[in-house]
């Protein structure tokens, strides 16, 4: 299975302030097709996860566009500029190129 | 818009099984698949599998092969995920999703005696 390992596991930040989480895979996540099937999600606490970023750089339906993702092959960035309250809970990036799909860990974004 | 509606919590006994829907409205039902992903308290998230509600196909986590079956009801848009010889282990919030666009609110299923 691919490993996602993710970092930091925690962070700290204070209200409009800019934050990057890492993600890195074990293997490259280009898939056959081309494409690189990377997302991105955000779980509110007691809330389901949402999908932020999908396919490493593409925003998801409603996002704003505080959030953006890069990388490639096994290496990927999710940034938060200019954090609001609304953005404090767990991401999660996950893997979907390889079957089993597998997410990082997590990264709980707290207020500083 | 696209909703899936998962099924209530569930208290079981070790050693049984526990039966939980999920719903789909707002989109064709067979054109994408369902996945399946486990949360245990205070934990990661966890890929179970999926089916392809057209075809039936499904592909399992190697962890959970024998733990998990899944099926559909095309007529009622429906999916389904049985879980069998229930340990405490299994307590978790299992949620449904779709192309992790779209997700269920999750069905808490707790195993104790």
């Amino acid at each position: 299975d691919v490993v996602m390992t993710q970092t930091p596991p925690s962070l700290s930040v204070a209200i409009g302030q800019s934050v990057s989480i890492s993600c890195k895979s074990s293997q490259s996540l280009v898939h056959s097709d081309g494409k690189t099937y990377l997302n991105w999600l955000l779980q509110n606490p007691g809330q389901s996860p949402k999908r932020l970023i999908y396919q490493v750089s593409n925003l998801g339906s409603g996002v704003p566009d505080r959030f953006s993702g890069t990388g490639s092959e096994k290496d990927f960035t999710l940034k938060i500029s200019r954090v609001e309250a609304e953005d404090l809970g767990v991401y999660h990036c996950v893997q979907a190129t390889h079957v089993p799909h597998t997410f990082g860990a997590g990264t709980k974004l707290e207020l500083k | 818009q696209v909703q899936l509606q998962q099924s209530g919590a569930e208290l079981v006994k070790p050693g049984s099984s526990v039966k939980m829907s999920c719903k789909a409205s707002g989109y064709t039902f067979t054109s994408y698949y369902i996945y399946w992903i486990k949360q245990r308290p205070g934990q990661g998230l966890e890929w179970i599998g999926r089916i392809g509600p057209g075809s039936g196909d499904t592909n399992y986590n190697e962890k959970f092969k024998g733990k998990a079956t899944f099926t559909v009801d095309k007529s009622s848009s429906t999916a389904y995920m049985q879980l069998s010889s229930l340990t405490p282990e299994d307590t978790a919030v299992y949620y449904c999703q779709t192309r992790f666009a779209y997700w269920g609110q999750g069905t808490l299923v707790t195993v104790s005696s």
